[in-house]
């Protein structure tokens, strides 16, 4: 859903658990994704990133998947610790237009109970 | 490696006066760029900056707002006559150039009051 002020959609998970969030996007041009971190009191913090020519891309613990056809983009952590409590924001950008700004999701926040 | 370092990291300013936020980018660091971030909101494009270049600035909101980047190095926002729903994180990224991953900032939160 969407978040609106303060209410952020949460997504609450048991350590150890998989969490997977997700993001829909409304531009079918756009075509670089990229998920951040966001701690409270912190800047952004890169994630993981994906390009409109792949389906899947994995780095430690994460795994991002994009559906282009229903526009549609999830992040998966493996193995949720609770260093991974945070927001978790999805980006995207469309290179076709030549502008270099991402446009960001407005936001999940993961709690992880220990 | 040092990464992107903003300063002040809090400021709190009365209605009506200027504030200037510094932005030091990852040393040769082509792209750089500024965002505001609202509470509980995701980041929102302000302007972007090629070397010395500002080549977008589509997302300042008002007159009020100017950045600049000198040489292409250090960038500063500045914000005239602050108004309290300026009040907000704004975050600096920059990047190795064009289409690349970009890094952010810990933010300035800016309080007008």
């Amino acid at each position: 859903g969407e978040s609106v002020g303060l209410h952020l959609p949460t997504l609450s998970v048991q350590e150890g658990d998989n969490s997977i969030i997700n993001c829909a996007y409304s531009n079918s041009a756009s075509d670089y994704f990229i998920w951040y971190k966001q701690e409270s009191g912190k800047g952004p913090q890169f994630i993981i990133d994906i390009r409109s020519n792949m389906d899947k891309r994995q780095g430690q613990r994460v795994t991002v998947l994009l559906n282009k056809t229903v526009k549609h983009l999830s992040l998966q952590i493996a193995a949720t610790q609770p260093g991974d409590s945070a927001v978790y924001f999805c980006a995207e950008n469309t290179s076709s237009t030549g502008r270099r700004a991402l446009t960001f999701g407005s936001g999940t926040r993961l709690q992880v109970q220990p | 490696g040092a990464g992107v370092s903003q300063s002040p990291r809090y400021k709190v300013a009365k209605r009506g006066q200027d504030v200037a936020l510094r932005c030091d980018p990852i040393s040769g660091h082509v792209s750089l760029f500024w965002y505001q971030q609202a509470l509980g909101q995701g980041p929102e494009f302000l302007t972007y900056f090629q070397n010395e270049a500002q080549l977008d600035k589509s997302g300042l909101p008002s007159d009020r707002f100017f950045a600049e980047r000198p040489e292409g190095s250090v960038s500063t926002l500045k914000i005239q006559r602050t108004q309290q729903e300026d009040s907000a994180v704004y975050l600096c990224a920059s990047g190795t150039g064009p289409g690349n991953t970009i890094y952010f900032g810990e933010g300035s939160w800016l309080t007008v009051v």
